[in-house]
């Protein structure tokens, strides 16, 4: 069974890096069929896809465009875990933070995505 | 970027009713559309893939259909569990992973 335990402060101040991490059991952030996903929740933004690591031979990063600029997602092989750190955060970052797993089947030659298995979230608030 | 856009923001209905939800896509997604349900406190859910593939455990009164542009998730008769958020998201394989902006399934 597959479970992801997020950690990581829930208050940053405004300027500074939001950093959390996404620690994996049951699966390998080597895996070559999935993909390690951050997505936030606010209630002014609803839920908001932030980037995604991934190894098919080699890492893959992909970010959202609305937060290319300041996001940094970065796979630890020696811990099978996965972080996040958003850069230069504002009282707008303030939301909910949740890591996926993106998994995916395959129906001939197409290919179905999907997040299956979620953190359970860590609320974090921008504030001085 | 394509847009999700569900319908309607929320509904009221009561324990044995049938539900539908509709999601729209700003553009044909041919049938690259997930569905999710979140309960307050929670992560979201994965309840279908592949606008009707029913993700394995979840219970068969939920059911998904559609492709292109129109899709709906249908609950064939509410149980007191299933009160609930429930999202749309594009599921190509490139991002972005859009969501749409949820619908509150609340009792009547």
């Amino acid at each position: 069974q597959v479970q992801l335990q997020q950690s990581g402060p829930g208050l940053v101040k405004p300027s500074q890096t939001l950093s959390l991490t996404c620690a994996i059991s049951g699966d390998s952030v080597s895996s070559n069929s999935a993909a390690w996903n951050w997505i936030r929740q606010s209630p002014s933004r609803g839920l908001e896809w932030l980037g995604r690591t991934y190894y098919r031979s080699k890492w893959y990063n992909d970010y959202a465009v609305s937060v290319k600029s300041r996001i940094t997602i970065n796979p630890d092989t020696s811990k099978n875990q996965f972080s996040l750190q958003l850069n230069s955060v504002t009282p707008e970052d303030t939301a909910v933070y949740y890591c996926a797993r993106q998994n995916w089947n395959r129906r001939g030659a197409y290919y179905y995505y999907y997040m299956d298995v979620w953190g359970k979230g860590t609320t974090v608030t921008v504030s001085s | 970027d394509i847009q999700m856009t569900q319908s309607p923001s929320s509904l009221s209905a009561s324990v044995g009713d049938r539900v539908t939800i509709t999601c729209r896509a700003s553009q044909s997604i041919s049938n690259y559309l997930n569905w999710y349900q979140q309960k307050p406190g929670k992560a979201p859910k994965l309840l279908i893939y592949a606008a009707s593939s029913l993700q394995s455990g979840v219970p068969s009164r939920f059911s998904g259909s559609g492709s292109g542009t129109d899709f709906t998730l249908t609950i064939s008769s509410l149980l007191p569990e299933d009160f609930a958020t429930y999202y749309c998201q594009l599921s190509y394989s490139t991002p972005p992973y859009t969501f749409g902006q949820g619908t509150k399934l609340e009792i009547k």
